[in-house]
């Protein structure tokens, strides 16, 4: 098993460019979640989903949608990009929501101009 | 609202000495606790975890922790630190208690061990 990934690991982008951050798992996990860690403050939730076709927002939402497709797949897009979105981005799932582990991905760390 | 706080942002002990790291949570239901670990430039790992039941939690590593409700804490151990253990702990909570709730992370524990 692959677990989570997450591409890239790296990205630049400029004040007002949109990008997506692509997460899978083969895990058959229903619940997958991403969170953004910025120093000091910890991991906050972004946006989470307890299902394919089912997603809601979490503590820092706003810039960002997630759609769930596929119980594999829960893409993070960044509409219009801003620097206070330069973060480390991390996606992780479980088999349930609120007691099982979660197995968070590698990260991504945005950085915008 | 269920909300996690971490004492001391960053630690800092002898190889061998007692790894102490302090959790204190706040909810309004029974809780669900976690402790997770960072390692550098990696995503996070459970260590271990408290639903219900014995309130002493062995986790991976040699890491444990009690939960007590009376001081609402959840307190991190290790007798004897590795230098591997440096890394950044993190304590969570289930923020609607129980199996409904999404994890609130506190700020995190930089653990630093001197050879």
């Amino acid at each position: 098993n692959a677990g989570v990934t997450q591409t890239p690991k790296f990205q630049v982008l400029k004040t007002g460019q949109s990008m997506t951050l692509q997460c899978a798992q083969d895990m058959n996990h229903e619940y997958m979640s991403w969170y953004r860690q910025d120093p000091g403050m910890g991991l906050r939730l972004i946006h989470y989903s307890v299902g394919a076709g089912i997603t809601d927002q979490g503590e820092v939402p706003n810039g960002y949608n997630v759609s769930r497709s596929t119980t594999e797949d829960f893409p993070l897009r960044l509409l219009s990009a801003a620097p206070s979105q330069t973060s480390v981005y991390f996606c992780a799932s479980s088999y349930s929501r609120g007691v099982g582990e979660q197995y968070f991905g590698p990260g991504t760390r945005l950085t915008v101009t | 609202a269920q909300s996690v706080t971490q004492l001391g942002s960053h630690v800092s002990v002898s190889e061998g000495a007692l790894v102490l790291l302090r959790c204190n949570y706040s909810s309004s239901v029974p809780p669900y606790l976690f402790w997770y670990v960072q390692y550098p430039n990696q995503g996070l790992q459970l260590l271990l975890k408290y639903t219900t039941g014995a309130t002493l939690v062995k986790g991976i590593n040699g890491f444990e922790a009690e939960f007590k409700k009376s001081e609402t804490s959840f307190h991190l151990t290790k007798p004897s630190a590795h230098m591997s253990d440096a890394a950044e702990y993190f304590c969570a909570v289930s923020d609607h208690g129980g199996s409904q709730g999404n994890l609130i992370f506190g700020k995190g524990t930089k653990l630093s061990v001197k050879p």
